[in-house]
């Protein structure tokens, strides 16, 4: 089975600041990476994946992730936060071919104004 | 596209009493959908998968009988929590599966909050 570690539990940044949140995923197989993002009261969003191809993929709002194979890591970035991305980032990871995901235990980050 | 909706969004229930939660697909059929478990300021919890037609399969640790679910449809899973403990307040969040080309998405509904008293 994959586990999935997040290495920041809570990220607090002014705004315009650049925001890179850690994911490591242990599996020794081919691997489907996500970022989530939940705001709050609302349901999980994903917010970009990665299947195959490209390692950086760019998703909504301003972010981007790099696959980085040999270190197993999915790292999340955005170089300028606004207000509105408060939320909590979650990282997960599905075997390919699997459709159960693991999560990671997810990073609250708050943007002061 | 791709919208789960899930109902109730808020339960309160007395301890020794059923609640039955429903988990839809609305504009996609989704043979596979999953039950997901949230505590406060922790992750999410895969409970069970639930495959239109047959019977659930349930992630380790989690009791069966005490949750029982049922895919009926292809839109439609619903999770019920039988004879409920406080220990059974939580954030429940049901996901749909459905393959775009040659990937595999989820689709989260909003969650079911339930208070046990």
């Amino acid at each position: 089975a994959q586990s999935v570690s997040q290495h920041n539990h809570h990220v607090i940044l002014s705004e315009a600041a650049s925001l890179e949140l850690g994911c490591n995923y242990s599996y020794g197989g081919t691997v489907n990476l996500f970022w989530y993002v939940q705001y709050p009261g609302q349901h999980l969003q994903l917010l970009l994946k990665y299947f195959s191809g490209d390692p950086l993929v760019k998703g909504i709002k301003g972010f981007e992730a790099e696959f980085i194979k040999s270190k197993f890591s999915f790292n999340l970035r955005k170089p300028s936060v606004q207000w509105s991305d408060t939320a909590e980032y979650f990282c997960a990871v599905n075997a390919r071919g699997d459709y159960k995901l693991s999560f990671g235990a997810g990073t609250t980050v708050t943007v002061r104004a | 596209g791709a919208v789960v909706s899930q109902h109730p969004s808020r339960v309160i229930c007395k301890s020794g009493t059923s609640v039955k939660i429903e988990c839809r697909s609305l504009d996609f059929q989704a043979t596979t959908m999953f039950w997901y478990r949230q505590f406060p300021k922790k992750s999410l919890m895969l409970m069970a998968t639930s495959n239109e037609g047959s019977k659930a399969t349930y992630e380790q640790g989690v009791e069966k009988d005490k949750f029982l679910i049922n895919h009926a449809s292809l839109t439609l899973s619903t999770l019920t929590v039988t004879s409920a403990h406080p220990e059974d307040s939580s954030f429940y969040i049901c996901s749909a599966g459905r393959t775009s080309g040659s990937s595999y998405e989820q689709y989260f509904g909003p969650g079911t909050r339930l208070t046990v008293t």
